[in-house]
């Protein structure tokens, strides 16, 4: 049982260039997420996708793309990397259900480490 | 907006000491209250939640007590172990279905 799975783990680029990270989730979750870990300002939220074919901005989203590829997959795309965007990346699912049940919870993945020269 | 305010740390523990991590929050309406902890190297996982006032949160030998009276959700262990050293946040979700997080707080348990 995969869960969500992120790839890479580690990568280091150089200021201007482009990446995706990749995200799958194997649990036929309906939400997806992807988060940003900085030292004590806990995770923030980049962009989110409430169900598959749709995606909404979160609270930091400048300077990233994401696409829903199909239920499984959500991808983070950064086209043009600063080094203001080094940070560790965390995707996350949910299956959707009522805000007060034991399914609203997120699953996260293992993160991703970028770092941007 | 929705906001979560906990203690900065490290806190730094004995093996067996007694552990508060403190939580308030600032919320619209009725959140739900989650801590979440992140062991070295690994991506969060969901420790304990409650989801209306007074309910008691437990996972592990944690708790923590929804307080709508003092907008707080502190969490507490009475006797950490080693494997407990981690990074813990405080996290809640409002009106709009989203998670908020708190900075986190590492604890480091010492032998």
């Amino acid at each position: 049982n995969a869960g969500v799975t992120q790839t890479p783990k580690f990568q280091v680029l150089k200021t201007g260039q482009s990446m995706t990270l990749q995200c799958a989730q194997d649990m036929n979750h309906n939400s997806m997420y992807w988060y940003r870990q900085d030292p004590g300002m806990g995770l923030r939220l980049i962009y989110y996708s409430a169900s598959e074919g749709t995606t909404d901005k979160g609270e930091v989203p400048n300077g990233y793309n994401v696409s829903r590829l199909n239920k499984r997959e959500f991808s983070l795309r950064l086209e043009s990397a600063a080094p203001s965007q080094t940070s560790v990346y965390f995707c996350a699912s949910r299956e959707k259900g009522r805000p007060d049940s034991g399914a609203n919870v997120l699953t996260f993945g293992a993160g991703s480490r970028l770092t941007v020269l | 907006g929705d906001s979560v305010t906990q203690m900065e740390g490290p806190v730094t523990l004995s093996e067996e000491a007694f552990l508060t991590i403190n939580c308030t929050y600032t919320a619209t309406g009725y959140p739900s209250l989650f801590w979440y902890v992140q062991y070295p190297g690994e991506g969060l996982q969901l420790l304990l939640k409650a989801t209306k006032a007074d309910d008691k949160g437990s996972n592990k030998g944690f708790e923590a007590t929804y307080r709508k009276e003092t907008t707080s959700f502190h969490l507490e262990k009475g006797s950490v172990q080693v494997s407990d050293s981690a990074v813990y946040f405080c996290a809640l979700r409002a009106a709009g279905n989203k998670l908020t997080f708190g900075g986190g707080t590492r604890v480091l348990v010492k032998p």
